[in-house]
């Protein structure tokens, strides 16, 4: 079973939709969560970031992480077709000064025009 | 602000030819450094990562290695490419957990 379980997708939705994404895991150490997002043929950019459990907003953006159910979620208003990517959760334990960060394997997004 | 760069951004090699890959990080001291590569249609494959000038610790077992020369400065070689280290390489770097990373080198080894 891998540490972090993410849906590959692909994810097809008209543009305006709300567009929902998860990530399972298993490790209960981790407390930091993060989303990026990564275009074609580019490096994986920083979204959201969250410590620990709890909602967080910026602007068309909310990112939800459920501890207690070792769950998290991103959710994109209003989509626009520059959306489209893949995404990536990634999460991380503390106590430790490597900063390894545990992957999901990607979910790739089409916003259709 | 920081910035980090990759070169080059694509590289296309014959099998058993040597390989070198280079990061660097402007705009912050003593970072993390990782070496990520992501295969066609899948997530990402840590490497390396280096805490330190000089610390260097593999991930996987593989013909490839790292190094770190200078603080901001990270190294991914090879002395023979093989097929299988086709990929989408990716340097990134961390002062806490959250990591930033680099535009990426395509590599093809044929």
């Amino acid at each position: 079973q891998k540490e972090v379980e993410q849906d590959p997708g692909p994810l097809s939705v008209p543009e305006g939709a709300i567009v929902s994404l998860n990530c399972t895991y298993s490790n209960s150490a981790f407390q930091y969560f993060m989303w990026y997002r990564q275009y074609s043929r580019k490096g994986p950019e920083l979204l959201m970031y969250t410590y620990s459990s709890g909602n967080k907003e910026d602007g068309r953006f909310t990112a939800q992480v459920d501890k207690s159910s070792k769950y998290i979620s991103l959710f994109i208003r209003d989509s626009q077709p520059s959306d489209s990517a893949t995404y990536l959760c990634a999460m991380s334990a503390t106590g430790s000064n490597d900063y390894k960060l545990s992957f999901g394997a990607g979910t790739t997004v089409t916003v259709r025009a | 602000s920081q910035t980090i760069h990759q070169w080059p951004a694509t590289l296309v090699q014959p099998v058993g030819s040597p390989l070198s890959l280079e990061c660097t990080v402007e705009g912050t001291s003593n970072p993390n450094l990782y070496w990520y590569r992501q295969a066609a249609g899948r997530g990402l494959q840590l490497l390396f990562y280096s805490v330190g000038i000089g610390q260097i610790s593999s991930e996987v077992p593989q013909n490839l290695s790292a190094s770190r020369p200078q603080d901001r400065q990270f190294i991914l070689s090879s002395k023979k490419l093989l097929l299988s280290d086709s990929g989408f390489y990716l340097c990134a770097w961390s002062e806490t957990s959250k990591q930033f990373f680099g535009p990426g080198t395509r590599l093809t080894v044929l």
